[in-house]
């Protein structure tokens, strides 16, 4: 069952321009996190929150986290052709290390 | 470390044979995750094991699939008979486990195993 929601679903941009994406989930978490994926390849992991914390920064990648409103967001800043992908949110609840994903948000930078 | 790795990348069956799909964690992590991904369901999580012992095969379809680790290394994913429905990209994905049983460092994907039954 999918737990978090990603919003837009699909998202299409200029290269230099900011990137943001949503992520909705529905019940207490232990930690967010947001992952990548080049087609055809696995996902890669970019970033992880805990539920006490609210911001966090890697590289041009920011992400929030408001537990209250159960909702997380993905910036990526300056985006390249490169960002092309798609993006995943998955949440971990209880004290479970298992991780459920959203459907992701198809990001197009066109150069 | 090579990473993650899985077998075969691409896997062209007929319906009813068996499948095999196998995967080599990274060492020193102690989870192993299996994925499969469709295009209408997104990622699935079929089971999870932890020191090679199954934590939780709910998301497992039907007895078709099975699951093993046979030591702390390495994974099979089988399905006997396959059917069409089976057609998916299959992933599996190490983590370490911190004590609570979270993981801090989140999951190291394989690049999976698109698996076709005709």
């Amino acid at each position: 069952s999918q737990q978090g929601e990603e919003d837009p679903q699909a998202l299409s941009i200029q290269e230099g321009e900011n990137a943001t994406m949503n992520c909705s989930y529905k019940t207490s978490i232990n930690n967010l996190q947001w992952y990548r994926q080049n087609s055809g390849r696995g996902l890669v992991h970019l970033i992880l929150i805990r539920s006490n914390e609210r911001e966090k920064h890697s590289g041009r990648l920011r992400v929030t986290l408001d537990t209250s409103k159960k909702s997380s967001s993905l910036l990526i800043t300056a985006s390249r052709a490169a960002d092309t992908a798609s993006y995943f949110c998955a949440t971990s609840e209880g004290g479970s290390e298992k991780l459920v994903f959203g459907k992701g948000t198809k990001l197009t930078v066109n150069p | 470390d090579a990473g993650v790795i899985q077998s075969p990348r691409h896997e062209v069956t007929e319906m009813g044979q068996e499948v095999t799909l196998r995967c080599k964690l990274i060492s020193g992590h102690n989870s192993l995750f299996w994925y499969r991904q469709t295009m209408m369901r997104g990622l699935e999580l079929l089971i999870y094991f932890n020191n090679n012992v199954p934590i939780d095969d709910s998301g497992m379809p039907e007895d078709r699939f099975s699951a093993k680790m046979p030591n702390a290394s390495f994974s099979t994913l089988k399905i006997q008979p396959s059917e069409p429905r089976d057609s998916a990209v299959y992933f599996c994905a190490s983590s370490s486990r911190m004590t609570g049983g979270q993981s801090s460092y989140g999951y190291t994907f394989g690049s999976g195993t698109r698996l076709t039954v005709v």
